[in-house]
């Protein structure tokens, strides 16, 4: 990808399970953002941390920022089947422009 | 929450011809307008940067002159695949960003365009 990578690129989990999925990027960034991304579709904005940050949660979503490892988590809790998607990191950059980590598909099983 | 239309979802060409796309951005102002391009099971791959009223902004490797963006409003940017050939057959996708303050952050997304160049 232009920007990183994501591990794992695939993942399988049961229901009610957490999905964890982690983004390394290459470049200095004002935040990153996570998307999720239904097949054949645009993306979705779901949760955005800013470099001076470490952790941020919203709902069922946790995310970690570790600027000195350029790296980042989103962790899911309690997994459902409708979170099966494909995820994605996104990174700014100082010029304004948004690239994209290689993703990572969650497949939930009911 | 702020929408992008893309039109249209996809779209089948015969190779030579050209492909116009359209992302509009409904209820917001759009500065900025992005447009990706994505392989099957791949990454979103930036284009180009397109910002009102100036030229668009090009990634390396990307060539301007097959791939034409114009960004005539605040609210419509064009991407304008020329000549088309089989190599072309992707998935694009536009992105803008909203002017106000608060969601300027973060981008939407329009719902892709498939084109498939036979």
């Amino acid at each position: 990808s232009q920007q990183g990578e994501e591990d794992p690129q695939a993942l399988s989990i049961q229901e009610g399970e957490n999905a964890t999925m982690n983004c390394s990027y290459k470049t200095s960034i004002n935040n990153l953002q996570w998307y999720r991304q239904n097949s054949g579709r645009g993306l979705v904005h779901l949760i955005l941390i800013r470099s001076n940050e470490r952790e941020k949660h919203s709902g069922r979503l946790r995310v970690t920022l570790d600027t000195s490892k350029k790296s980042s988590s989103l962790l899911i809790t309690a997994s459902r089947a409708a979170d099966t998607a494909s995820y994605f990191c996104a990174t700014e950059d100082n010029f304004n422009k948004f690239y994209f980590g290689s993703g990572t598909k969650l497949n939930v099983k009911p | 929450g702020a929408v992008v239309s893309q039109h249209p979802s996809w779209v089948i060409c015969k190779s030579g011809t050209s492909v116009k796309i359209e992302c509009r951005s409904l209820d917001f102002q759009a500065t900025t307008m992005f447009w990706y391009r994505q392989f099957p099971k791949q990454s979103l791959m930036l284009m180009a940067t397109s910002n009102e009223g100036s030229k668009a902004t090009y990634e390396q490797g990307v060539e301007k002159d097959k791939f034409l963006i114009n960004h005539a409003s605040l609210t419509l940017s064009t991407l304008t695949v020329t000549s088309a050939h089989p190599e072309d057959s992707s998935f694009y996708i536009c992105s803008a960003r909203d002017r106000t303050i608060a969601t300027n952050e973060k981008l939407f997304f329009g719902s892709g365009t498939q084109l498939s160049v036979l």
